[in-house]
């Protein structure tokens, strides 16, 4: 398997600009996790979903953001408009029971 | 107080020593995770417990619940250990609340 792919790998946009992260889940994996990763703040767990459905989206930080799973095999996060102080490294996560696999991340940057 | 609270923040290392890590948490938890952040930024999942010890190679993980605490020992360090351990207090199985990391360096 090819493992949790992400794209794209690096993204530099303006501020109030729209920007759309993807991610295809290990094939089978009924669970997919999206994580922020800052130097400020660390990890943190924004949405998950299973079964396409999101379970918990209390760490989205606020409305700009949004994410969609449309089928087992996408998912994308959605911010809309950026703000410089949405930069980070966007990680990807799938998961069947126990343990989760990440994908490569997408560097994010808003200047 | 953060949720999760890991030490050394950083930790410098010769090859071949033996390295301990700690985790200790303050939420109830189903599961705890130990992570690995190589230096190009993958995030690799080690291990998730929720009692006593378990053995993957040269990396050993033990949890104490009662003292809500989790270390992570590395035996017979190497370079390529050198990275960065990150220990996740899971709420369910999937609701991960992080440590800000360790940063371990393995000099040869």
């Amino acid at each position: 398997d090819a493992g949790v792919i992400q794209s794209p790998r690096h993204e530099v946009t303006e501020m109030g600009q729209e920007v759309t992260l993807r991610c295809k889940p290990i094939s089978g994996h009924d669970y997919l996790f999206w994580y922020r990763q800052t130097m400020m703040r660390g990890l943190e767990l924004l949405i998950y979903f299973n079964n396409n459905v999101p379970i918990d989206d209390s760490g989205m930080p606020e409305d700009r953001f949004s994410a969609k799973m449309p089928n087992a095999s996408f998912s994308t996060l959605k911010i809309q408009p950026s703000e410089p102080r949405d930069s980070a490294v966007y990680f990807c996560a799938s998961s069947r029971s126990r343990g989760q696999y990440f994908g490569p991340g997408t560097r994010l940057l808003v200047l | 107080k953060n949720e999760v609270e890991q030490s050394p923040q950083n930790l410098t290392a010769q090859e071949g020593e033996f390295i301990t890590i700690n985790c200790s948490y303050s939420v109830g938890i189903s599961a705890l995770h130990w992570l690995q952040q190589h230096p190009g930024g993958g995030i690799v999942s080690l291990f998730m417990l929720s009692s006593g010890k378990k053995k993957h190679g040269r990396l050993i993980a033990t949890i104490n619940i009662q003292e809500k605490h989790s270390s992570l020992h590395i035996t017979a360090s190497h370079p390529r250990d050198s990275a960065v351990y990150i220990c996740a207090a899971g709420r369910g199985y999937h609701d991960m609340r992080f440590g800000a990391g360790t940063r371990l360096t393995v000099k040869p």
